[in-house]
């Protein structure tokens, strides 16, 4: 069953302590991407990654780490520098833009709520 | 630089009238349009999309969009909105060779029986 894995669905962390948020995806896609969404504010891009062992900065990558070390992993680190980290996070994947013509939409996790305590 | 807006926070209508949320994008290129939904606590599902071809796009649940480049707009529509429509709507874009996907601020749809 193909899809896009994201653990866990809720995440406490103390005040001063990074936390890791993992995704997988068993859809073979190059790209992968990392999203916070707050109420109002729609979904803002942290990172994003093009292809394994890359990835770019997206509108709000302060206080945020990622790593891609292989094609079915994207995690993403809310480190202590993070100012206010409690949000609802989303991880999507989706195939190059390159490829004309094919399914070009992205697909997307359930998501990880992560609160601060 | 690109930028999706959605000018509405909130639509509400009767459940069989006509359902319309809107989007206006900015960005340099060719656009790809996506409309996607999610409900509480959830990830978003896709609604649809325009790439290339006709305007007028179709996609699941009986949604559908019309694509105008002048107006730069991609408006999601329901010819009989269902109390089960009532979620949160967004709309995003991305140039047609770029990975960056933006996201619009989301409208609240509300169905009322």
């Amino acid at each position: 069953d193909g899809g896009i894995t994201q653990s866990p669905k809720y995440l406490f962390r103390k005040e001063g302590q990074n936390v890791t948020l993992s995704c997988e995806q068993n859809l073979n896609h190059d790209a992968m991407y990392w999203y916070r969404q707050d109420p109002g504010q729609g979904l803002r891009l942290i990172y994003y990654s093009q292809i394994v062992n890359d990835f770019q900065k997206g509108d709000i990558a302060e206080g945020y780490s990622v790593s891609r070390e292989k094609k079915e992993s994207f995690p993403l680190t809310v480190t202590s520098a993070q100012k206010n980290p409690t949000a609802f996070y989303l991880c999507a994947s989706s195939i190059p833009p390159q490829v004309p013509f094919m399914n070009t939409e992205a697909f997307f996790g359930q998501g990880t709520r992560l609160t601060v305590v | 630089a690109q930028s999706v807006a959605q000018p509405e926070d909130q639509v509400n209508v009767a459940e069989g009238n006509p359902l319309t949320v809107k989007c206006t994008y900015s960005v340099s290129g060719n656009p790809y349009l996506f409309w996607y939904v999610q409900y509480p606590n959830r990830g978003l599902q896709f609604l649809l999309k325009y790439i290339t071809g006709d305007n007028l796009v179709k996609g699941s649940y009986g949604f559908e969009a019309e694509f105008n480049k002048s107006q730069t707009s991609f408006h999601l529509k329901k010819p009989s909105a269902l109390v089960s429509d009532s979620a949160l709507y967004f709309c995003a874009v991305r140039r047609s060779n770029d990975y960056k996907l933006s996201f619009g601020a989301g409208t609240t749809v509300t169905v009322r029986a």
